[in-house]
């Protein structure tokens, strides 16, 4: 069975970072790429970013670029979202979603972490 | 890509048939999804391909539409199918979803 468990959400001050946690099983990780998206309160979906299986392949949304880095660690089937200069608008509830076997594969998104709540306030 | 939903909230009775629209500013081909989100859970899938059910998704569930204009049917709403609903294009990038459709009794 496919599970993507979620962890690192929590509050954060603006200008400050924070990193995301997604850990894997269920399925041979290193070979399929993953995806992050978010959804801010009563809001709704926005997509982040893409990271190929092998992590030599990335992409972000335009707003979001410079910010915010995927990445993975295939040893130990974790995906990543590190986000910086964090503002009250990147409140949301972050998604991890696994991919297809390449990044740029044009697939829906079949299976979801159960997200993790980031507040940035102060 | 930009996605438009309609309506942004549709009321219906259990039992009775709804229809969602969903519409492209470019074309999608039939790269087009329908999600369905009940508060507090993560978005499920339902339809891919424009009109494919996704695996274990109930027949009453049915997509149509290619290009820019897409729909979503329900032929007999069960109370279990009250949530808000999404349709997203992985034609192009980045990946975009509409502001979805609120089902509510």
């Amino acid at each position: 069975e496919v599970q993507l468990v979620q962890s690192g959400g929590g509050l954060v001050q603006p200008g400050g970072s924070l990193r995301l946690s997604c850990s894997a099983s269920g399925f041979t990780f290193s070979s399929y790429a993953m995806h992050w998206v978010r959804q801010a309160p009563g809001r709704g979906l926005e997509y982040i970013s893409v990271i190929s299986s092998n992590g030599g392949t990335t992409y972000y949304a335009d707003l979001l670029k410079g910010r915010f880095t995927i990445s993975r660690d295939n040893s130990k089937n974790t995906l990543y979202l590190e986000m910086s200069s964090l503002r009250p608008e990147d409140t949301a509830v972050y998604y991890c979603v696994k991919g297809g076997n390449t990044a740029m594969v044009n697939l829906p998104f079949d299976y979801w972490g159960q997200g993790t709540l980031v507040t940035v306030s102060s | 890509t930009v996605m438009t939903q309609s309506p942004a909230t549709l009321s219906v009775s259990p039992g009775e048939r709804a229809s969602l629209s969903c519409r492209a500013s470019q074309s999608v081909s039939s790269n087009l999804a329908w999600y369905q989100q009940k508060p507090g859970q993560a978005p499920r899938l339902l339809i891919y391909g424009a009109s494919t059910r996704a695996t274990g998704i109930p027949a009453r569930f049915s997509g149509s539409g290619s290009g820019t204009e897409f729909t979503l049917t329900i032929s007999s709403l069960q109370s279990e199918d009250f949530a808000v609903y999404y349709c997203q294009q992985y034609n192009n990038w980045p990946r975009t979803f509409g502001q979805g459709t609120k089902m509510e009794i």
